[in-house]
């Protein structure tokens, strides 16, 4: 069975600075979806940046970017220049290409943004 | 569009009381998804559908039943509440397979006493 594991469960960053959260993954499958999804204060879950395996340039938007590791199974999100609005729970998930389309979901780490 | 909409956004029941927590899209996804989020913890899927008229369980549907008659609708029936169900249900769609994006709902926050 496919595990999603964030070993952070909190981390804090000074505004401005970079901050990276680690995420490992197990999985038998080739070919399947990574994501990260910010969840702030509201509980509204939110895209942040999703990356295919397939694809070996790491996946970026804006302040954010990816460190996909296929063969460790590692997927780190990097936060460029940290904002207050940056903090919030983050999760990351895995999502394989079946029927079914299944999402599973880490236990998510707590990002604090430190002013 | 609306996205995807939930109601009610909180809710109290006592234990062995029913009820039905609401979603609905307005995305025309064909792909519609029932998670629950304990405290500190991540999602957990409680019953997906691929479509119309088609359901299936995820990682924890005891205690809960769907239903998928149109492609908007996809409620989330909770028979005989028990305070284990307490948490909060997030609602999702997407458009199809893979990589594409689900779309969260706002959730709705359940406390079973």
């Amino acid at each position: 069975a496919q595990t999603v594991t964030q070993s952070q469960p909190e981390m804090s960053v000074q505004e401005a600075e970079t901050v990276t959260l680690s995420c490992t993954y197990d999985t038998s499958e080739s070919d399947y979806y990574l994501f990260w999804y910010k969840q702030p204060p509201s509980r509204q879950m939110i895209l942040v940046i999703r990356q295919e395996a397939y694809k070996q340039q790491n996946a970026t938007e804006n302040r954010f970017s990816v460190n996909f590791q296929k063969a460790a199974k590692s997927f780190s999100l990097k936060i460029s220049d940290s904002q207050l609005g940056d903090a919030a729970m983050y999760f990351c998930a895995y999502r394989r290409v079946s029927r079914d389309d299944k999402i599973i979901f880490g236990k998510g780490t707590r990002l604090h943004i430190l002013p | 569009n609306a996205g995807v909409t939930q109601t009610p956004k909180f809710r109290i029941l006592k234990i062995g009381q029913s009820m039905t927590l609401q979603c609905t899209q307005d995305m025309n996804h064909n792909y519609m998804y029932w998670y629950r989020q304990d405290p500190g913890m991540g999602l957990k899927l409680i019953y997906y559908s691929v479509g119309a008229g088609i359901t299936d369980k995820g990682e924890v549907p005891n205690g809960y039943n769907v239903s998928r008659s149109t492609t908007e609708d996809f409620p989330l029936r909770l028979e005989l509440a028990a305070p284990s169900q307490t948490s909060v249900y997030f609602c999702a769609s997407s458009p199809g397979q893979g990589g594409k994006t689900q779309y969260f709902g706002p959730g709705t926050r359940l406390l079973v006493l």
